[in-house]
């Protein structure tokens, strides 16, 4: 158990449906990342959030948008879905390592099936 | 962009033998390079974290080691057990806290 949980484990929704996925990172980490893991793709960065703030963008759609709030948890919220996001999204936390390097601790996942 | 490869796709084993495999990334603009193995229906599980060239790092029966300069790292595992069937993946931060760029794994499966 990596400490970051991620809820709810499996969603099943239609196309042009939202939903929010959400995740709260290990105590004391303040970083959260979203990864999307689909089929014909490896882990993909979509995201990072840094305290609040939003620090990185990977391959993120615009129909996806993702925020954390004062506790530190972060919801994805994924709109207008298409029949291609269905996909494993992961959350992950960081804790800072010696000499400038992080470590990034996985939650189990939530699995997306749109339909 | 970063661009992570590894190779091979798969690879089957027998048990209590060795086995290795390769992980390239870009030698340009290198911050560091982590290893995850990642087991059916669980999240991926931090291995390593290398960042100096030349660098080795062990965990029981698994090490690493590093080239930053020609932008590879291998990955071994000694004496495979059953429980070493996973997938292994590497994957380079675009810089010490960023999202991480993965390589699509190296599927292993160990056969008793």
């Amino acid at each position: 158990d990596s400490g970051v949980t991620q809820t709810p484990k499996h969603l099943i929704t239609a196309t042009g449906q939202r939903v929010t996925l959400r995740c709260s990172p290990r105590s004391g980490d303040l970083s959260v990342y979203w990864y999307q893991q689909s089929l014909d793709q490896g882990l993909q960065f979509l995201i990072q959030y840094y305290n609040g703030e939003e620090r990185a963008k990977g391959n993120i759609l615009e129909r996806f948008s993702a925020q954390q709030f004062p506790d530190l948890h972060s919801e994805l919220n994924l709109s207008s879905l298409e029949l291609g996001d269905s996909a494993l999204y992961f959350c992950a936390s960081s804790v800072a390592l010696a000499g400038g390097l992080y470590e990034q601790y996985f939650g189990p996942g939530t699995r997306l099936t749109v339909t | 962009i970063l661009n992570v490869e590894q190779s091979p796709q798969s690879l089957h084993v027998q048990e209590g033998d060795s086995t290795n495999f390769t992980c390239s990334f870009p030698s340009s603009n290198f911050y560091a390079l982590h290893w995850y193995r990642w087991e059916t229906a669980k999240s991926p599980e931090a291995l390593f974290v290398m960042t100096l060239n030349g660098d080795e790092k062990k965990k029981g029966r698994i090490s690493a080691t590093l080239n930053t300069k020609e932008g590879y790292s291998y990955l071994y595992i000694k004496g495979s057990q059953p429980e070493d069937s996973a997938t292994y993946l590497c994957a380079s931060p675009g810089g010490g806290a960023d999202g991480l760029t993965f390589g699509k794994g190296t599927h292993l499966i160990i056969q008793p």
